[in-house]
């Protein structure tokens, strides 16, 4: 079945660090990848997404690339602020269905 | 003017009660989910439903029922509660004919004493 598989936190960085979180795949055909944010007591929203190979999604400074040859959608940013500190989520949906499969969540804690 | 609302945002009871938790949204989306996020934040589907009918039913016991009376709502209810349900419910819904993606509730933490 499809998995997502995402690097374990807590993150700790500075603020104006640079921020990779990586995130790989398992899916049967060609899935969409999503990178949802959860900020602490509210729901999930909507960060990024990209639909085919070598699509990159980017909002608010944050930018992933599907790559399909390595199965990746790594989430990066040039300049973390202590407003990003939350829980990211990788994501895909498959082609079979529309249905999400996510990623453990990976907690992120910008320190001024 | 909220997309997806849930009620209640929190829910404490004890174990064995039977509790239900509704969703609505005002998207004119016309598939909706329901999900569980456990402590370790961990996101799992439960149920979804397209147009009132039921497409996704995941492993989940029979205690959880869902209930869509419209395409508009889709409500879960749980029977006779365990201390593993504990947890934070998410409702969402997408348009499955389009190829945007699912809007999430603010979820409804659920508390078995």
């Amino acid at each position: 079945g499809d998995s997502v598989t995402q690097m374990e936190g807590p993150v700790t960085l500075s603020e104006e660090a640079f921020l990779t979180i990586n995130c790989t795949y398992t899916a049967t055909g060609y899935p969409s990848l999503f990178w949802y944010v959860q900020y602490p007591g509210e729901g999930l929203q909507l960060l990024l997404k990209a639909t085919k190979a070598d699509d990159k999604g980017s909002n608010k400074g944050f930018e992933a690339t599907y790559r399909k040859e390595t199965t990746s959608f790594h989430l990066e940013k040039g300049s973390v602020q202590v407003s990003d500190s939350a829980v990211y989520f990788c994501a895909l949906r498959s082609n079979a269905g529309n249905m999400l499969t996510f990623g453990g969540g990976t907690r992120l804690m910008v320190k001024p | 003017d909220t997309a997806v609302s849930q009620t209640p945002k929190y829910l404490v009871t004890q174990m064995g009660n039977d509790k239900s938790i509704k969703c609505e949204q005002n998207l004119g989306h016309d598939t909706m989910y329901w999900y569980k996020q456990d402590s370790k934040k961990f996101l799992k589907i439960m149920f979804s439903y397209n147009n009132k009918e039921l497409i996704i039913n995941e492993t989940v016991p029979n205690r959880f029922s869902p209930k869509s009376p419209d395409k508009a709502h889709l409500n879960l209810h749980i029977n006779s509660l365990e201390l593993g349900d504990s947890a934070v419910y998410f409702c969402a819904s997408s348009d499955l004919s389009s190829n945007q993606p699912q809007h999430f509730g603010d979820g409804t933490r659920l508390s078995i004493l």
